[in-house]
C-alpha cells in the first residue's frame, strides 16, 4: 500500500515563527502536493512538485514556500506564521503521468496563536 | 476555470439504504475523476478513480459513474452501514496538468 506520512498530527505555533511541515512518501512517486483545507472553502492547492528541486505554484502560494531536496520528501515552509494560516494541511503524492491517483497523508492540524 | 459542485452538502439515512451522491463539473475536458472519503480530522482515502474514457468503476459496495459530456458523476453506495458515515469528496483532474479541483463534499451520516 502507498504510504504518505506527515511529521506532525497537531502543531501549535506563535505568530511570526518559522514553521516546517514535512511529508514523506514511500512509493517512488514523482509528484507531491501540499493542500490546505478550511471549512466552507474546501481543499485548495498551495504548491506542487513534479521532480526533485522543481516546484509549481498552486492556487494560494502566498505566505508559503516549499522544498524538495529528495524525491520522497516534500516540505512546506511558513516563513512567518500568521493567524490566518491556522488550518488543516494535507500532503499528497502521485506518479508523474497524468491520470494517476493521488494518495493523501493523515493531515497536520496547525494552530497559529 | 473548473468548478466542482457536490449536492447535497449533507445527507442522513437509516442503515441499509442504497444512496447516491452527486458531483457536477463545469469543464468537460477532464483527464479523470476521483472519489475520496474523509473521516473527521483525518486525511483523504481514495475510493475510486474513473478515467475520462471510462463510464464506471466498482469497488465492493461502491459504484461510481461518469458522464463527461454532461459534466456529472455519481457515487452509489449499496446497503449503507454506520461505518460509511464520513464526508465524501469528488475531484477532477483537468487535461492541462496535475492539479485536482475538489468539490465541497457531501457529509453522510448513516444511522443504526
Amino acid at each position: 500500500d502507498v504510504k504518505v506520512t506527515q511529521s506532525s498530527r497537531y502543531l501549535v505555533k506563535r505568530t511570526g515563527e518559522k514553521v516546517f511541515l514535512e511529508c514523506v512518501q514511500d512509493m517512488d512517486h514523482e509528484n507531491m502536493f501540499w493542500y490546505r483545507q478550511d471549512p466552507g472553502l474546501g481543499l485548495r492547492l498551495i504548491y506542487f512538485s513534479y521532480d526533485v528541486k522543481m516546484k509549481e505554484k498552486g492556487d494560494i502560494p502566498e505566505g508559503y514556500s516549499v522544498s524538495r531536496e529528495k524525491k520522497e520528501r516534500f516540505s512546506l515552509i511558513l516563513e512567518s506564521a500568521s493567524t490566518n494560516q491556522t488550518s488543516m494541511y494535507l500532503c499528497a503524492s502521485s506518479f508523474l503521468l497524468g491520470g494517476n491517483e493521488q494518495f493523501f497523508g493523515p493531515g497536520t492540524r496547525l494552530t497559529v496563536l | 476555470k473548473q468548478e466542482v459542485t457536490q449536492i447535497p452538502a449533507a445527507l442522513s439515512v437509516p442503515e441499509g439504504e442504497n444512496l447516491v451522491l452527486n458531483c457536477s463539473f463545469t469543464d468537460s475536458a477532464i483527464y479523470n475523476l476521483q472519489w475520496f472519503r474523509q473521516d473527521p480530522g483525518k486525511g483523504l482515502t481514495s475510493l475510486l478513480l474513473i478515467q475520462s474514457s471510462q463510464r464506471e468503476q466498482t469497488s465492493g459496495r461502491l459504484n461510481a459513474s461518469l458522464d463527461k459530456s454532461s459534466g456529472r458523476s455519481t457515487l452509489y453506495i449499496a446497503a449503507s452501514q454506520p461505518g460509511d458515515s464520513a464526508t465524501y469528496l469528488c475531484a477532477v483532474l483537468g487535461n492541462a496538468g496535475n492539479m485536482l479541483t475538489f468539490g465541497g463534499g457531501t457529509r453522510l451520516m448513516v444511522k443504526p
